[in-house]
């Protein structure tokens, strides 16, 4: 069964910081990976997919990488703003069906 | 406004009763999934449904129930037999539920708790 873990599962920085949430998965058989992000009470926000026949995904101050035969993902968020700041949750995708298997998230504060 | 939307935003539950949460859309999408988020944790597959009349069991599916009689709409019932209620649930959709590279569109969520 997969299983999906995310470290830190807090992080406080000051703001101006590049900074680099991770996220590691069991079984590396997987059709995708998607970041989301969610604000406290609300719900999820779809960042960046990587297919996983894909290295990277970039959109604006965001990218994600993903290296599936070592079950791992990184997101990179540059020059960290005080808006970044949420939980932010990886979740993958197996070979069958749209089902998506969560990480239990970073949650990120970014203080002025 | 496209989009899904779910009511109410907090729920309270008595103990023994059943509840039910509402998600709908107009996104045109044929697949609709419900998720349980504990605190400080990552979201959880309750049920999902890939079409109209059709829903599937999902990880923690026991103690709820589901009916997917319009496209629209998936509603969850908690049933009195969920012993552990107090969570936020999450409705999400996508264009179907075969293509993996079609992304899940989340609500806002419904927050349960138990008086």
């Amino acid at each position: 069964k997969q299983e999906v873990t995310q470290i830190p599962a807090a992080l406080s920085v000051p703001e101006g910081e590049n900074l680099v949430l991770n996220c590691s998965f069991t079984d590396s058989a997987i059709y995708n990976l998607q970041w989301f992000r969610q604000d406290p009470g609300k719900g999820l926000t779809s960042l960046l997919l990587i297919q996983s026949s894909q290295r990277e995904q970039t959109s604006g101050r965001l990218n994600a990488s993903l290296d599936k035969s070592s079950g791992r993902s990184t997101l990179y968020i540059a020059a960290s703003q005080p808006g970044d700041s949420a939980t932010y949750l990886c979740a993958v995708r197996g070979n069958a069906g749209n089902m998506l298997t969560f990480g239990g998230g970073t949650r990120l504060m970014v203080k002025p | 406004d496209g989009g899904i939307t779910q009511s109410p935003k907090y729920l309270f539950r008595k103990e023994g009763q059943n509840v039910t949460l509402s998600c709908e859309q107009n996104l045109n999408h044929d697949a609709m999934y419900w998720y349980r988020q504990d605190p400080g944790q990552g979201l959880r597959l309750i049920y999902y449904s890939q079409i109209v009349n059709d829903f599937q069991k999902g990880d923690i599916a026991e103690g709820y129930s589901v009916s997917r009689e319009k496209k629209e709409s998936f509603p969850l019932t908690v049933t009195s037999a969920q012993k552990n209620p107090t969570a936020f649930y999450l409705c999400a959709s996508s264009i179907d539920g075969t293509s993996g590279s079609r992304t899940q569109y989340f609500g806002p969520g419904t927050r349960l708790l138990v008086l």
